[in-house]
């Protein structure tokens, strides 16, 4: 079955604590993405990748790294996690950025940073 | 920085009622993508727009792109239940990277 499989679904930590959400999809895509969804903000991207090691900034990428070693992998690490992380957090992939494809979404990752 | 505004934020419609959601952005771009996301979970494709002009139908709902007004439109008719849900609507900002911008979402609730 074709999917985006994010782990681990949930999550509570404490400040400082370094954590990594792993993304894994199976469609031998080549974009993936992170984004963070925070009430009346919609969806807002963090990173994406167009390929392997290739990564590039989105619209609220402080406080985030990212790396793509594998096609099919795409890790979400927060190297010193604090309060204002707390969202929760989808990877998605499609086989290009712009096309007939829409993004596949992950189950989504809620973070609490206490 | 390109915007993404959906209106309404809020949508609460009897069965039954046709309504219509928008979206507009800011900036140029000629491919547009509506996703719904039920509570609790993930976001789910709905349509694909890929060119001014563009229409694409399934079911009750119906999506239309305006590359030139920077505008899409998605329209629900005789809205039943289970459309319950929140939609939005992406930008891909082709001509300004490789990088998505989404909507802030339309929270729809029909009521019977």
């Amino acid at each position: 079955e074709a999917q985006v499989t994010q782990n681990p679904r949930y999550l509570i930590t404490v400040t400082g604590k370094k954590l990594t959400v792993t993304c894994s999809q199976n469609m031998n895509h080549e974009y993936m993405s992170w984004y963070r969804q925070d009430p009346g903000l919609g969806l807002r991207q963090i990173y994406y990748s167009m390929n392997v090691e290739v990564t590039d900034k989105g619209d609220v990428p402080e406080g985030y790294k990212v790396s793509r070693k594998e096609k099919r992998n795409f890790p979400l690490i927060l190297e010193s996690p604090s309060p204002n992380q707390t969202s929760l957090y989808f990877c998605a992939s499609s086989l290009t950025p712009s096309g007939v494809q829409p993004q596949h979404f992950g189950d989504g990752t809620r973070l609490s940073i206490l | 920085e390109l915007k993404v505004e959906q209106n309404p934020l809020f949508l609460s419609m009897q069965e039954g009622k046709n309504y219509t959601i928008y979206c507009n952005y800011s900036t140029t771009s000629d491919r547009l993508y509506w996703y719904r996301q039920d509570p609790g979970k993930s976001l789910e494709s709905l349509f694909v727009l890929l060119s001014n002009g563009a229409v694409k139908q399934e079911g009750r709902l119906m999506a239309s792109l305006d590359t030139k007004a920077r505008l899409s439109t998605l329209h629900i008719t005789a809205a039943v239940h289970d459309l319950s849900a929140t939609y939005f609507c992406a930008v891909d900002g082709s001509h300004t990277g490789n990088q998505f911008y989404f909507g802030t979402g339309t929270s729809l609730t029909v009521i019977p």
